[in-house]
């Protein structure tokens, strides 16, 4: 099946400093991708909506200046947490659609582990 | 978008079958009824879809009956590796849409 793929899987930074997460479809173009962000017991959360050559789409109370998003190809999209503190610490998802309705499968990355320090 | 409505727990024994039910009263016409498995600190894993009736693979049933109000998700002698999250989605097809998550069921499976 299709796989979509994140790196880093884990990363440690200080607070202040930027952390870029990369997504990428490895075997399907993904006009859309969607980012998460999940805190430990909870559900995942919608941040934004990835819009390939496009601005994203931001969920109501997320920044978009400080969670940039990038959606250079149809098979990347980047997001940029900005001038990281520990409240940021989470757990990042991002995911693709082969086919851009929803009757389609949903691929997820692996996630990032994120911790601000 | 239509909200779910999932027990927040359940716990079960392995060999058993489990049905996780999920509710989603204000379903549209053109909705899809998506479940979903998470395992801590992984991604969430496709599990099975379906619009109507019973849908089958090999991990997983779904039975969604006429008023399609509801859905069952059935899992045939878990083991303890179905310990997870699972989740139940509503949406429909067409650009721009979302998927969007509700609380999930986190399922125990006892030795």
């Amino acid at each position: 099946g299709a796989v979509v793929s994140q790196h880093p899987s884990r990363v440690i930074c200080k607070s202040g400093t930027s952390v870029k997460i990369e997504c990428r479809s490895l075997d399907f173009q993904a006009t859309t991708m969607f980012w998460y962000r999940q805190f430990p017991k909870q559900s995942l959360m919608l941040m934004a909506t990835s819009n390939e050559g496009s601005k994203a789409t931001y969920e109501q109370g997320v920044e978009k200046d400080k969670f940039l998003i990038n959606h250079a190809s149809l098979t990347l999209s980047t997001l940029t947490v900005t001038s990281a503190h520990p409240e940021d610490s989470s757990f990042y998802i991002c995911s693709a659609r082969e086919g851009d309705r929803f009757d389609t499968e949903a691929f997820f990355g692996q996630g990032t582990r994120l911790t601000v320090v | 978008l239509a909200k779910t409505t999932q027990p927040i727990s359940m716990d079960s024994y392995e060999g058993q079958e489990v049905n996780i039910t999920c509710s989603h009263n204000n379903i549209a016409t053109n909705d899809y009824i998506t479940w979903y498995q998470q395992f801590p600190s992984q991604g969430p894993r496709f599990i099975i879809q379906g619009y109507k009736t019973k849908v089958t693979n090999e991990v997983a049933s779904l039975f969604i009956p006429a008023d399609r109000k509801s859905s069952t998700l059935s899992l045939p002698r878990v083991s303890l590796s179905d310990t997870a999250v699972y989740y139940c989605l509503v949406g429909a097809g067409g650009g721009g849409f979302k998927t969007i998550f509700g609380a999930g069921t986190r399922l125990f499976v006892k030795a």
